[in-house]
């Protein structure tokens, strides 16, 4: 049973260019989280979904930034027109039945 | 709102050393708790967590954690610790109502060897 897998495990950007991450869930598992790492600051949520319905985007910057689990397919992390203030570390998690989650090994994302 | 607090950003210690780390939560109703560790480079793994019964959780790699409803704490124990337990720790809360789970902003343990 394949854990959590995000890809690229690494992405660099200019500024002002998009960044997708993907992430698929481990099977069977239908609850999907993403959260952005910085250093000093921990895990920050981003938004959580389910398979075609976000449920809680409440941590996710109001522009630039959208998510999506389509029915078929991994989970996107999509960030528009990216800044340097956007280079993170981004997890996917994802979880059964919504306790306790198994994580992904991440994407390391570099805006330059 | 929920929120977990880790009291200590920093830890060093030697190897044989007794480890506790302290986080506190605030959440008025019934929570699930967890412990997830961060090895260098690598992505955060559970440790143990905490839903409902003993108080007193084990865990992986010999850590425990206690569960003290009225300090709404959740502090994290390992009677020896080793070099090989150097990482970033962090403890995270949910509430049954809602899945998401809130991190605290980790401790960095450092074991010397």
């Amino acid at each position: 049973n394949a854990g959590v897998m995000q890809n690229p495990r690494h992405l660099v950007r200019r500024r002002g260019q998009e960044a997708r991450l993907r992430c698929s869930p481990m099977k069977g598992h239908s609850h999907v989280y993403w959260y952005r790492q910085l250093p000093e600051e921990g895990l920050k949520f981003m938004v959580y979904l389910q398979k075609e319905n976000i449920i809680d985007e409440s941590g996710m910057p109001k522009e630039r930034f959208s998510a999506e689990f389509p029915k078929e397919g991994p989970s996107i992390l999509r960030i528009q027109q990216v800044v340097r203030g956007d280079s993170a570390a981004y997890f996917c998690a994802s979880s059964p039945s919504g306790e306790g989650y198994t994580f992904g090994s991440g994407t390391r994302l570099t805006v330059v | 709102a929920q929120s977990v607090s880790q009291h200590n950003h920093h830890v060093i210690l030697s190897e044989a050393a007794s480890l506790e780390l302290g986080c506190n939560y605030s959440y008025g109703g019934t929570v699930n708790l967890f412990w997830y560790v961060q090895y260098p480079g690598q992505h955060l793994q559970l440790l143990l967590k905490y839903f409902s019964g003993d108080p007193l959780v084990k865990g992986i790699k010999g850590f425990e954690a206690e569960f003290i409803k009225s300090k709404f704490s959740f502090n994290l124990r390992k009677p020896s610790v080793q070099w090989s337990d150097t990482a970033e720790y962090f403890c995270a809360v949910n509430a049954r109502r809602d899945d998401k789970i809130i991190f605290g902003k980790g401790t960095r343990l450092h074991i010397l060897p």
